[in-house]
């Protein structure tokens, strides 16, 4: 089955500094979605984003997040100044036309920690 | 906008014995209905799904889940669980809002098979 890859596994960072988190979704899908999942919490959705714009966002995705996809194959996200409280695992996701009904296709994660 | 409690937040349980992980949402609009597991350690898999038909659905390893429309629950069972079962499971709602198809996520409950 295609994966979702999201790079890099782990990613230590300085509080205030900025960092991309890069996931190459499936070929042909069509939307794609960003997740974070605080160490025993629960997982909580962040953005979506279909036609190259931003379908919905949560409260947690603030001015110091974006997203983008430069070159139609990577899907990033970015945090311009990083907090202690943004430590999570991000889990990039994509699904298509087809299965936008069925299915959330997830990368493994990227463990972000801000110190 | 849709939310989903799961309401065990850990559920010990003997290999072998039967076992249950419930799970209620609510939603002004019609649903599809998930359980994604994690595995120490990994990213989100889909277990299984609920989207029409018949409100029994099941997996390949062996664990079922029946939508429940009046109760608005979407408990998963598993008559005989295996160590392997050890793992995070977490229910989740997808439904098309203003900004498309979003899927939201419960708690989790964390499934722990004891020898």
């Amino acid at each position: 089955e295609p994966e979702v890859t999201q790079t890099p596994s782990h990613q230590v960072t300085q509080m205030g500094q900025e960092v991309i988190l890069r996931c190459v979704p499936i070929s042909n899908h069509l939307y794609f979605y960003w997740y974070r999942q605080i160490l025993g919490q629960k997982v909580e959705f962040l953005v979506s984003f279909y036609n190259n714009e931003i379908s919905e966002k949560s409260e947690i995705f603030d001015d110091q997040f974006s997203v983008e996809r430069p070159d139609g194959s990577n899907f990033t996200l970015k945090i311009r100044s990083t907090k202690l409280e943004d430590s999570a695992m991000y889990f990039c996701a994509s699904t298509g036309w087809r299965t936008v009904n069925e299915k959330l296709f997830f990368g493994s994660g990227t463990q972000l920690s801000v110190l | 906008a849709q939310s989903v409690t799961q309401l065990d937040s850990q559920v010990p349980v003997f290999e072998e014995a039967p076992v249950e992980l419930r799970c209620n949402y609510s939603s002004s609009v019609s649903v599809y209905l998930f359980w994604y597991v994690q595995y120490p350690n990994q990213g989100l898999q889909l277990l299984l799904k609920y989207l029409s038909g018949s409100t029994l659905v099941e997996s390949i390893n062996g664990f079922e889940a029946e939508f429940n429309k009046s109760q608005t629950s979407f408990h998963l069972r598993k008559p005989s669980v295996h160590i392997s079962d050890t793992a995070e499971y977490f229910c989740a709602v997808s439904a098309r809002g203003t900004g498309g198809f979003k899927t939201i996520f419960g708690a989790g409950t964390r499934l722990f098979v004891k020898a």
